[in-house]
């Protein structure tokens, strides 16, 4: 069965520095992955979706990137804030209406 | 106006009670979820229904079922009740079938089982 892994359970930077969380996952590459936010009390928030044949995707701040010859996806947040604090997961489609989630990484931006 | 909203926001039960959590979504959407969140964070898929229809029944105990009187809704309902049943539910919606596409989700229903 399909497995994720995030990099770590939690990331700790400094403002104005690049985060980078990594996502891996095992068996077949999905026809897309998704990037969530999540904050405590809340639920999760869409923020990217990339499919196989792209290899980056960019939103403001954010960029994705995915390599299905790894296995990997990348999400950086550049010109990291405070206010980017949260939990972020990464999602892939194991099936029709079916999206399998990892664990997350917290992140936490240190003023 | 909340897209997707879902109620109770808390329960708290004894062992043993029989349950429900209600969820609305009104973006018009096809495909409607129930999620399991548990302690360690892991968001786990538990049902998903199109147009009314069970699409997906992850191995789930029988005493949780689904209800969707309309694509607009979608409720849980849980039988018998056990501690580790604790945890938080969310209900999400997507637009379409056959391609799950971005979800948007509820707020959560925080269930503890005492």
């Amino acid at each position: 069965s399909q497995k994720i892994e995030q990099n770590s359970e939690a990331l700790n930077i400094q403002e104005g520095k690049t985060a980078t969380l990594t996502c891996n996952y095992t068996n077949y590459s999905p026809a897309y992955l998704q990037w969530y936010r999540q904050d405590p009390g809340r639920g999760p928030v869409f923020l990217l979706l990339i499919r196989e044949n792209e290899k980056e995707k960019r939103k403001e701040r954010l960029k994705v990137t995915f390599d299905t010859t790894l296995k990997q996806s990348l999400f950086h947040i550049t010109a990291s804030q405070p206010a980017d604090s949260a939990t972020y997961l990464c999602a892939l489609e194991t099936g029709a209406n079916n999206l399998f989630f990892g664990t997350g990484t917290r992140l936490t931006v240190i003023p | 106006d909340t897209a997707v909203s879902q109620t109770p926001k808390y329960l708290v039960t004894q062992m043993g009670n029989d349950k429900s959590i209600k969820c609305e979504q009104n973006l018009g959407h096809d495909t409607m979820y129930w999620y399991k969140q548990d302690s360690k964070k892991f968001l786990k898929i538990m049902f998903s229904y199109n147009n009314k229809e069970l699409i997906i029944n992850e191995t789930v105990p029988n005493r949780f079922s689904p209800k969707s009187p309309d694509k607009a809704h979608l409720n849980l309902h849980i039988n018998s009740l056990e501690l580790g049943d604790s945890a938080v539910y969310f209900c999400a919606s997507s637009a379409g079938s056959g391609n799950t596409g971005e979800l948007f989700f509820g707020e959560g229903s925080r269930l503890t089982v005492l």
